[in-house]
């Protein structure tokens, strides 16, 4: 079973200027997250999708960021214009959101993002 | 939010079994207690999860006492390949209905050594 996707693994940007980020999850799994994770700490949830739903948008700095989840399949997290302290790894990760592991959240690899 | 706290590291030999504790004091009655194992440059994967007591898995147990408020994670005859970050979650059940923000922490580093 192929895990979660994501790409591009990594990207190089200069600020001001716009990036995005695309994930696909395991099949048949109800529940997307988008993390970031600067280094030497844990990751900081974003966005939690149910299907197409936004259900916990609290943490993602709405000024800049964006998330969309068409279909409720894959998903895309935008920054525009991104920032200097934008620069981190970004991760997506997802769950069943259903049944007795409805929870455990299965990564990606990440996205490292540089804004120079 | 269910605040936890770790170890910032441990440091340990092949071969010896290896605790990590995770103090949540302020655990809600339907918050379960996951760990997460983190290797450089990859996503973190899932080690186990439980509730109270003790929960067993091919890679790891799980101690948890009855007032909840701590749990421990252990590794039985650790290797050089378990040198990772460990992470201490708690939260509810995405499947209970509005599920509490799972707060990852900044993790153990744990770093196995020859």
């Amino acid at each position: 079973e192929a895990g979660v996707v994501q790409s591009p693994r990594y990207k190089i940007i200069e600020k001001k200027q716009p990036v995005a980020f695309w994930c696909n999850p395991i099949s048949g799994h109800n529940t997307l997250y988008w993390y970031l994770q600067n280094l030497g700490q844990g990751p900081e949830l974003l966005i939690r999708y149910e299907n197409e739903e936004a259900v916990d948008d609290s943490q993602l700095p709405k000024d800049r960021f964006s998330a969309e989840r068409l279909k409720g399949v894959d998903s895309t997290l935008k920054i525009q214009p991104a920032e200097l302290g934008d620069s981190a790894v970004y991760l997506c990760a997802s769950s069943t959101g259903t049944g007795r592991n409805a929870d455990t959240q299965y990564f990606g690899p990440g996205t490292r993002l540089t804004v120079l | 939010l269910a605040k936890t706290t770790q170890p910032i590291s441990m440091d340990s030999y092949e071969g010896q079994e290896v605790n990590i504790t995770c103090s949540h004091n302020n655990i809600a009655t339907n918050d379960y207690i996951t760990w997460y194992q983190q290797f450089p440059s990859q996503g973190p994967r899932f080690i186990i999860q439980g509730y109270k007591t003790k929960v067993t898995n091919e890679v790891a147990s799980l101690f948890i006492p009855a007032d909840r408020k701590s749990s421990t994670l252990s590794l039985p005859r650790v290797s050089l390949s378990d040198t990772a970050v460990y992470y201490c979650l708690v939260g509810r059940s995405v499947s209970s209905g509005s599920a509490r923000q799972l707060t990852f922490g900044s993790g153990t580093q744990l770093t196995v050594l020859p």
